[in-house]
């Protein structure tokens, strides 16, 4: 599976939209983007998921460039409880085996 | 809907004792995870089952681990003898079959603390 590159920390005001990148490089054409994040303390929480298209949920956006070398996860409007560790992962997906690789992450701080 | 059930929630024990760690998963979820989380070594899966069945047990770091899914419902994680190095969360994650393989839901938890 594409390993994926995080930035290790950052910061946003509440109420403002945190854009969380994440590079994918080697990703190949069979290849999912997910999203998932981590409170402190509490099992990690699927976010989003795509393959090739932006896509958009009730938590947050992932856009995907053309090439689908990176992606960014888009919070519009961070609160408090979205400070977590979040988590880019590449994984297979479809109806193959959905082994996961957790990296170290991001950790998204949302200040007042 | 419960979401996926561990217990216990946390557990002390002394090295050389047996642990077992119990996961129920999401009614209808054909796949279950069993995953342990460190400072050092962050998240690593240590066994993957579909249908009850173990498809990949290449993450388990030694024999004195062993996990079970005896039905679709329920599943253990078993160390025997503990050591200190085990002391970590282990997180149980189940998902669904079909092209939603990779969206994994995850219980709370267990932490072990071993003495």
């Amino acid at each position: 599976d594409a390993k994926t590159t995080q930035p290790p920390s950052m910061d946003c005001a509440e109420g403002r939209a945190a854009n969380l990148p994440c590079n994918h490089s080697t990703i190949s054409g069979n290849e999912y983007v997910y999203w998932y994040r981590q409170i402190h303390s509490q099992g990690p929480q699927y976010i989003i998921h795509g393959l090739k298209n932006n896509e958009t949920n009730e938590m947050a956006s992932l856009i995907i460039t053309e090439d689908r070398k990176s992606s960014t996860l888009i919070l519009p409007h961070a609160t408090l409880r979205d400070t977590a560790v979040y988590y880019c992962i590449v994984g297979r997906g479809g109806t193959s085996y959905g082994k996961l690789t957790f990296g170290q992450g991001t950790i998204l701080t949302v200040h007042p | 809907d419960a979401g996926v059930i561990q217990s216990p929630r946390h557990e002390v024990t002394e090295m050389g004792q047996e642990v077992t760690l119990r996961c129920k998963p999401i009614s209808g979820h054909n796949s279950l995870f069993w995953y342990r989380q460190t400072m050092m070594r962050g998240l690593e899966l240590l066994i993957y089952f579909n249908n009850n069945v173990p498809i990949d047990d290449s993450g388990m770091p030694e024999d004195r681990f062993s996990a079970k899914m005896p039905n679709a419902s329920f599943s253990t994680l078993k160390i025997q003898p503990s050591e200190p190095r085990d002391s970590a969360v282990y997180f149980c994650a189940s998902s669904p079959s079909g092209p939603s393989t990779d969206t994994q839901y995850f219980g709370p938890g267990t932490r072990l603390t071993v003495l």
